[in-house]
């Protein structure tokens, strides 16, 4: 089975800089996708980014990269600029045929 | 952008009566559903995969015969969860498959979800 393990529970920038979120996980697949979702209070899931396992070229959404190491599957979000409206939970996440969660990291930005 | 509607949003039930949650895929069809469980403060699991026309398939763990879920057509799912208890009392989300592209390239939209209180 697949797992996803994000080790921060809890993370905090000042408005502006930068934070990395990690994310690891375990998959005897080839193909797949990764994903960060970010859920605020409202709990709505949002999509932050994605990353296909096939292409060798990290993701970028304007402020928001990853450094996807495949053979190290690891699958880290960095957040650029950070900004009081970033604070969320971000779950990492893994896709083949189905979606599977990391625990989970909370934001925090402070101004 | 591809949404799905998810009602209701809350739900207060008494125990031991049965509650239904839709999940609707607005303007694209969702050949696949996906049913999480997600606790406070923690992340979200994965309940069940639900595809049209067929059986749903549960993760280990879940009592198939407690959450029943029909994905009677391209653009609806629905979760009942039956007899309900305290212990059920969760946020419950549904995401919507859809087909975006080519090799297999699939969006997943997800609902606003449902807080579930069992009194």
């Amino acid at each position: 089975a697949q797992t996803v393990t994000q080790s921060q529970p809890e993370m905090s920038v000042q408005e502006a800089e930068t934070v990395t979120l990690s994310c690891t996980y375990d998959t005897s697949e080839s193909d797949y996708y990764l994903f960060w979702y970010k859920q605020p209070p409202s709990r709505q899931m949002i999509l932050v980014i994605r990353q296909e396992a096939y292409k060798q070229q990290n993701a970028t959404e304007n402020r928001f990269s990853v450094n996807f190491q495949k053979a190290a599957k690891s699958f880290s979000l960095k957040i650029s600029d950070s900004q009081l409206g970033d604070a969320a939970m971000y779950f990492c996440a893994y896709n083949n045929n189905d979606m599977r969660f990391g625990a989970g990291t909370r934001l925090t930005v402070k101004p | 952008g591809a949404v799905v509607s998810q009602h209701p949003s809350r739900v207060i039930c008494k125990s031991g009566t049965s509650v239904k949650i839709e999940c609707r895929s607005l303007d694209f069809q969702a050949t696949t559903m996906f049913w999480y469980r997600q606790f406070p403060k923690q992340s979200l699991m994965l309940m069940a995969t639900s595809n049209e026309g067929s059986k749903a398939t549960y993760e280990q763990g879940v009592e198939k015969d407690k959450f029943l879920i029909n994905h009677a057509s391209l653009t609806l799912s629905t979760l009942t969860v039956t007899s309900a208890h305290p212990e059920d009392s969760s946020f419950y989300i549904c995401s919507a498959r859809d087909r975006i592209g080519p090799r297999r390239v699939y969006g997943y939209t997800f609902g606003s979800g449902t807080r579930l209180t069992v009194v």
